[in-house]
């Protein structure tokens, strides 16, 4: 059984610049929600996708949006990058629209924002 | 506003003894409680969770309790090992088919010493 992977690992990026990280959801899961984990606070949802559409949604602004594919992959895009941006951005899958009750999360990917 | 709170940013054990980590959230529509497992580079890892209709959920050497009515939260680790060192986050979720987001304390940093 594949685990959540996720791309890059690390990245580096300028104000006001655009950036997508990718994410692979672990097989056989066909749900994918997104997390930022600020330095020292817990993670914080930004949404969460199923079949395709988001499916919920946390106190983030527009610039930050996902897709998810057929596969069940998922792309997490932020426009616009300000410097609290900078944090580390989870994906986690589980295996029911909502009623999963277990996410189960992929190593991260560090973004840093100059 | 905090709905899930870890009130102790970390905790210091000795190896063999018992650890109890603490979580309190003030959302009562909360219906499912997770901890989970972090250690530094990786993603969050789930440890146990226990539904709202229990009052304690035990798994090998971790065990949960919960106290709807203090609206309260415990992981018990017993015995404590080297290995359990890492941050665990308590999560709360309200189950639903439109987007089961999970809300996490701050973390609380375990160090268990041989």
């Amino acid at each position: 059984e594949t685990g959540v992977t996720q791309s890059p690992t690390h990245l580096i990026k300028t104000r006001g610049q655009q950036v997508t990280l990718r994410c692979s959801s672990q097989s056989g899961h066909n749900t994918v929600s997104w997390y930022q984990q600020a330095l020292g606070q817990g993670p914080q949802f930004i949404f969460q996708y199923y079949r395709e559409e988001e499916n919920g949604r946390g106190n983030f602004p527009p610039r930050f949006s996902g897709l998810q594919f057929p596969n069940y992959s998922s792309e997490l895009n932020v426009n616009a990058l300000e410097l609290d941006d900078s944090a580390l951005y989870l994906c986690a899958s589980s295996g029911l629209a909502g009623g999963g009750n277990e996410q189960y999360f992929g190593p991260g990917t560090r973004l840093t924002v100059t | 506003d905090q709905q899930v709170k870890q009130n102790s940013p970390s905790l210091s054990v000795q190896e063999g003894r018992i650890s109890i980590l603490n979580c309190d959230y003030t959302n009562s529509m909360f219906d499912y409680f997770l901890w989970y497992k972090k250690y530094p580079a990786e993603g969050p890892t789930f440890l146990i969770s226990i539904s709202s209709i229990k009052d304690k959920n035990e798994d090998g050497r971790f065990t949960v309790f919960l106290n709807k009515s203090a609206k309260h939260l415990s992981l018990h680790i017993v015995p404590s090992q080297p290995g359990d060192s890492a941050v665990y986050f308590c999560a709360a979720t309200v189950r639903n088919l439109y987007g089961n987001k999970l809300v996490f304390g701050a973390g609380t940093i375990l160090r268990v010493k041989s």
